[in-house]
């Protein structure tokens, strides 16, 4: 089982549509998560971390389920800006923040 | 954004042929990493570095080597090149002081290796 697991989609939605993703991740010890954002050939950008109570910002929200060991990912009102690829970051704390990417899913906004 | 700057942003070169990349901030931050990105895959580690003269392994070092004589540069070596080294090379810095010590990363080094 992957460290950490994504849809890579494409998932394609019409402009101001909702779209959630979820990321799975296997390590129980892991500490923070985050998600990035990554336009094509560009490098990864931190869009947000994900706190334990959940947390927004603006038309993205994040959730952390560690019980059943996944984050979520909301975008509401989607935004043709909004097509991306969206990255899955788990963070198991050590000596040298170690983290593990997930593949990344693949978001289109469409007109 | 952060001060990550990568060298070069592009290089083509031969097989067998030695390569550095450069990864430069101007964050003072202690941590630094070296990933590389191919298609169907998540950014994997190939080396990180918690200080200087302060390195380890990450998941993919196998023929990369790397140095750092300084806290803002971090270097990337391929020894020999080989065309399974072709790939987008991304360096990330982190300050790693406690909470969540996000990575911020460079604009990224595309290597094609013939």
């Amino acid at each position: 089982r992957k460290e950490v697991e994504q849809d890579p989609g494409p998932f394609n939605v019409p402009e101001g549509a909702t779209v959630a993703f979820n990321c799975t991740y296997s390590n129980s010890a892991s500490q923070s998560f985050f998600w990035y954002r990554q336009d094509c050939r560009k490098e990864p950008k931190l869009l947000m971390s994900v706190y334990s109570s959940g947390n927004e910002d603006g038309r993205f929200t994040a959730q952390l389920n560690r019980a059943s060991q996944y984050i979520s990912l909301l975008i509401r009102d989607s935004k043709l800006s909004d097509s991306a690829t969206y990255l899955c970051v788990v963070n198991i704390l050590g000596g040298y923040q170690k983290v593990t990417f997930g593949i990344g899913t693949k978001l289109q906004v469409i007109p | 954004d952060a001060g990550i700057t990568q060298s070069p942003r592009h290089k083509v070169t031969e097989t067998g042929t030695p390569v550095t990349l450069r990864c430069h901030q101007t964050e003072n931050h202690r941590y630094m990493y070296w990933y590389r990105q191919d298609p169907g895959h998540g950014l994997r580690l190939i080396h990180y570095s918690y200080g200087v003269k302060d390195t380890d392994k990450g998941e993919v070092s196998d023929g990369y080597s790397v140095s750092r004589s300084k806290t803002e540069d971090f270097l990337l070596t391929l020894e020999s090149a080989t065309s399974s080294q072709t790939s987008v090379y991304f360096c990330a810095i982190s300050a790693g002081t406690g909470g969540y010590n996000e990575q911020f990363f460079g604009p990224g080094t595309r290597l094609t290796v013939l």
